[in-house]
């Protein structure tokens, strides 16, 4: 069971180049997240996904776009990468809402993004 | 913005002793979470804690909250090198659209030496 796959794990763009960044979960989740983490701060939610078809916006999302076009696939995409997007990137997936009994998140291993 | 502040930022200690990290956060929640991150690698999920919980435990982790205080603690008895690791709380609280969302602290970075 691969649980939270991310791809690819490291990457370079120059400013201006787009990227997309996939993310597979292979256990029925409903719910899929990206975030991403910075030097000091916690994670902080770019997108979010409800269902396959819908897509969300969290935090951070300016220069992001999401797409769920099946259950298991959640991409970010960057239409013109940033210096200020340099960051580790992380997709989740959680089974239920939240809620008094929790929502518990499954990361995948992160996706090292450097914009030069 | 985030909701959850841990304190210390960073902890270092001997094999053997106890940890403590401590999670404050502002808004009402449903629960709280404690997640794990090796160094390089994703966050893992350690302990929930609900709002109508006081303490729970799981092996060496004991989690309190206080929602009067709005405060939450992570305790690890007999601290191994392998606990080396960041430290994270999670609240859990209702995000626009009616579904609810974590937000994560900074996180509290832990050193035991062996």
């Amino acid at each position: 069971n691969a649980g939270v796959t991310q791809t690819p794990k490291f990457r370079v763009l120059k400013t201006g180049q787009s990227m997309t960044l996939l993310c597979a979960q292979d256990m029925n989740h409903e719910y899929m997240y990206w975030y991403r983490q910075d030097p000091g701060m916690g994670l902080r939610l770019i997108h979010y996904s409800v269902g396959e078809g819908t897509t969300a916006k969290g935090e951070v999302p300016d220069g992001y776009n999401v797409s769920r076009l099946k259950k298991q696939n959640f991409l970010l995409g960057l239409e013109s990468a940033a210096p200020s997007q340099t960051s580790v990137y992380f997709c989740a997936s959680s089974p239920l809402a939240g809620g008094l009994s929790g929502n518990t998140i499954y990361f995948g291993e992160g996706s090292w993004l450097t914009v030069v | 913005s985030q909701q959850g502040e841990e304190d210390p930022q960073a902890l270092s200690i001997q094999e053997g002793e106890n940890a403590t990290m401590n999670c404050s956060y502002k808004t009402s929640i449903n629960n709280l979470q404690w997640y794990r991150q090796n160094s390089g690698r994703g966050l893992v999920h350690l302990i929930l804690i609900r709002s109508n919980e006081r303490e729970k435990h799981s092996g060496r982790l004991r989690v309190t909250l206080d929602t009067s205080k709005k405060s939450s603690s992570l305790l690890i008895t007999a601290s191994r090198a392998a606990d080396t690791a960041s430290y994270f709380c999670a609240t859990d609280s209702m995000f626009s659209g009616g579904y609810n969302k974590l937000i994560f602290g900074a996180g509290t970075r832990l050193a035991v030496h062996p």
